[in-house]
């Protein structure tokens, strides 16, 4: 498709158990990143990654959240241990390049519940 | 510490009239600055952007104004429409390999 793709779109898990989101950015885009966006709350960045370069994680809350991007396209974003509080939207973007006058276009987001 | 500032959760205007949808920030290094719509249930969609070397941009119904010295950019929407309805995200830069800064967004109510 055209724009970013993120599956699942709703995920529903127990607390404890470790959840993965996935995200295809748009092709030939080089920088991805993830957003979430909890109950009330802006968009929290996560995590960003551009083209070969070491991602920067600055956003990740705890070490229970991890993401990797292969081959510098479709993006994994797995957090482990879920707990009540990771339940948000989480959005995922992708921009062609990280000069100036690039906006980043977002998929439709995964919706996860921990129940 | 929060960057990007929209300080009204919330806004509700009359069709027809025009919304003006503010935002602060606090970082002097931003440099480029975006606003993004976002609808229930859909990701955010890009609606318009200022460079710093710019104070106006306009596009449309949508014209965005930035007020460097005051660290201060603002939105208008004129004239306001009911598929204007929506929360909006202002969202800031600085040169680079950064990340978008986003605020916690405003949600407008365009009544008809």
């Amino acid at each position: 498709g055209a724009g970013v793709s993120q599956s699942p779109s709703n995920k529903v898990t127990e607390k404890g158990k470790d959840v993965e989101l996935r995200c295809d950015p748009i092709s030939g885009h080089t920088a991805l990143y993830w957003y979430r966006q909890s109950l009330g709350q802006g968009l929290e960045f996560l995590i960003y990654f551009q083209g070969n370069s070491a991602p920067d994680k600055s956003g990740l809350p705890s070490d229970r959240f991890s993401a990797e991007r292969t081959g510098g396209s479709v993006s994994t974003l797995t957090i482990q241990r879920t707990q009540q509080e990771d339940s948000a939207v989480y959005l995922c973007a992708s921009s062609s390049s990280t000069g100036m006058n690039t906006e980043a276009f977002f998929g439709q987001g995964t919706r996860l519940t921990v129940v | 510490d929060q960057q990007v500032k929209q300080n009204s959760p919330s806004l509700s205007v009359q069709e027809g009239r025009i919304s003006i949808l503010n935002c602060d920030y606090t970082n002097s290094m931003f440099d480029y600055f975006l606003w993004y719509k976002k609808y229930p249930a859909e990701g955010p969609t890009f609606l318009i952007s200022i460079s710093s070397i710019k104070d106006k941009n306009e596009d449309g119904r949508f014209t965005v104004f930035l007020n460097k010295s005051a660290k201060h950019l603002s939105l208008h929407i004129v004239p306001s429409q009911p598929g204007d309805s929506a929360v909006y995200f202002c969202a800031a830069r600085t040169s680079g390999n950064t990340p978008l800064v986003f605020g916690k967004g405003t949600r407008l109510s365009v009544i008809a």
